[in-house]
């Protein structure tokens, strides 16, 4: 899972409640990126950042926000709006742009009931 | 719009055999293209990449694939399956026309049977 730490593993929260996924990357890459993992439909992009202090929407944006104040950091926050939030989310950095591989996170399972 | 298609969900095959995991794409532009695989309950693990040069890849774990410009495909292979290779296996695209978007296939889950 190369330098990039998630915490926690595993998350349960009760709906309404608002709740930030921590990454954590340690390899000085400039990109990172959140996806959701639902089973049969791949991974979806939530936001990603290609500097400090500037994020982009990606493709299910809603219910989810975002921050990144430090190059190592990229929380993910999941709000209340987020009609499903159940689901596998994983963190990824790259060097750069279009040609670099990514470097994924383990992963945290969020439940909410 | 970039896509990527995986059209099977799983593959099965004998240890010792050769495994192939299908992957065609649609991009705009010269696509880069890479393969992921996953392990359960972790994260994807990079195996390869296409970006320009040499139509056959090698990668990580004896893998390697084959980009084919004209059927816009890029298979990925191994000689002689393990059975610990069994995992899911996710294709990438990403176009050269500039941006940090990469689009993730569905995923084919590989058994390899001993």
């Amino acid at each position: 899972d190369g330098g990039i730490t998630q915490s926690p593993k595993y998350l349960f929260r009760k709906e309404g409640q608002n709740v930030t996924l921590s990454c954590e990357q340690n390899l000085n890459h400039d990109a990172m990126y959140w996806y959701r993992q639902d089973p049969g439909q791949g991974l979806r992009l939530i936001y990603y950042s290609q500097i400090v202090n500037d994020f982009q929407k990606g493709d299910i944006a809603e219910g989810y926000s975002v921050s990144r104040e430090k190059k190592e950091s990229f929380p993910l926050t999941v709000t209340s709006a987020q009609k499903n939030p159940t689901a596998f989310y994983l963190c990824a950095s790259s060097a750069g742009t279009s040609i670099h591989e990514q470097y994924f996170g383990p992963g945290t399972r969020l439940t909410v009931t | 719009a970039q896509s990527v298609a995986q059209p099977e969900d799983q593959v099965n095959v004998a240890e010792g055999n050769p495994l192939t995991v299908k992957c065609t794409y649609s991009v705009s532009g010269n696509p880069y293209l890479f393969w992921y695989v996953q392990y359960p309950n972790r994260g994807l693990q990079f195996l390869l990449k296409y970006i320009t040069g040499d139509n056959l890849v090698k990668g990580s774990y004896g893998f390697e694939a084959e980009f084919n410009k004209s059927q816009t495909s890029f298979h990925l292979k191994k000689p002689s399956a393990l059975v610990s290779d069994s995992a899911l296996y996710f294709c990438a695209v990403r176009a050269n026309t500039g941006g940090f978007k990469t689009i993730f296939g569905a995923g084919t889950r590989l058994f390899v049977k001993a």
